[in-house]
């Protein structure tokens, strides 16, 4: 069955400290994986996408089908990284997203 | 760009009322429209995926006749929450999609009282 797993609820991590965000899809097709952000009192919003390769705010995810994880890295953590993180898989036979249970990111000072 | 409004943004209503939620693309056209509640704490939960012009695709659990979609158009899509009853009470999201991404709306916190 298709399944989005974040294992972590939440992560607390000193400001310029590196962060990991794990998330570990199931998935029989060729996964299209995203990250969204909601940060505190707005809506959520796309912070990337696999299939683009970019960095966004310094952030980057990079698929490894081999372990079956779309980790989110940042080398150097600012408190504005706070809010929460949702890994999301593109399904294409209805077009939906599965999300995972999203993980709370809190840079502390 | 790829924005997406929803009105109203809150409401409280009287149990056994009805309220209707819409959802606009407001700067592209959007083939597909999914509605969500977002319980506290927690992450999000599909209700429905509609297309425009067909009917709303409804996960399970979720009743179709108490939650009422219509995708009028390709930026238009309401949710109606009729009889609402206080377990109703929750935070719903809207998110359009012109193609994979999806781009979302502020939601609409609604109380019932």
């Amino acid at each position: 069955a298709q399944r989005v797993t974040q294992p972590e609820k939440l992560l607390s991590v000193f400001k310029g400290a590196p962060v990991e965000l794990k998330c570990n899809y199931s998935y029989s097709g060729s996964p299209e994986l995203f990250w969204y952000v909601q940060y505190s009192r707005q809506r959520l919003q796309l912070l990337l996408r696999h299939i683009s390769r970019e960095s966004i705010k310094g952030f980057t995810a990079d698929l490894n089908k081999g372990e079956t994880s779309f980790h989110l890295k940042k080398p150097f953590a600012q408190e504005e990284d706070s809010a929460m993180y949702y890994c999301a898989l593109y399904m294409d036979s209805n077009y939906q997203l599965i999300w995972g249970a999203g993980t709370k990111l809190i840079i502390k000072p | 760009g790829a924005v997406v409004s929803q009105h109203p943004s809150w409401v409280i209503c009287k149990s056994g009322t009805s309220v209707k939620i819409e959802c606009r693309s407001l700067d592209f056209q959007a083939t597909t429209m999914f509605w969500y509640r977002q319980f506290p704490k927690q992450s999000l939960m599909l209700m429905a995926t509609s297309n425009e012009g067909s009917k709303a695709t409804y996960e399970q659990g979720v009743e179709k006749d108490k939650f009422l979609i219509n995708h009028a158009s390709l930026t238009l899509s309401t949710l109606t929450v009729t009889s609402a009853h206080p377990e109703d009470s929750s935070f719903y999201i809207c998110s359009a999609s012109p193609r994979i991404e999806q781009f979302f709306g502020p939601g609409t916190r609604l109380t019932v009282l």
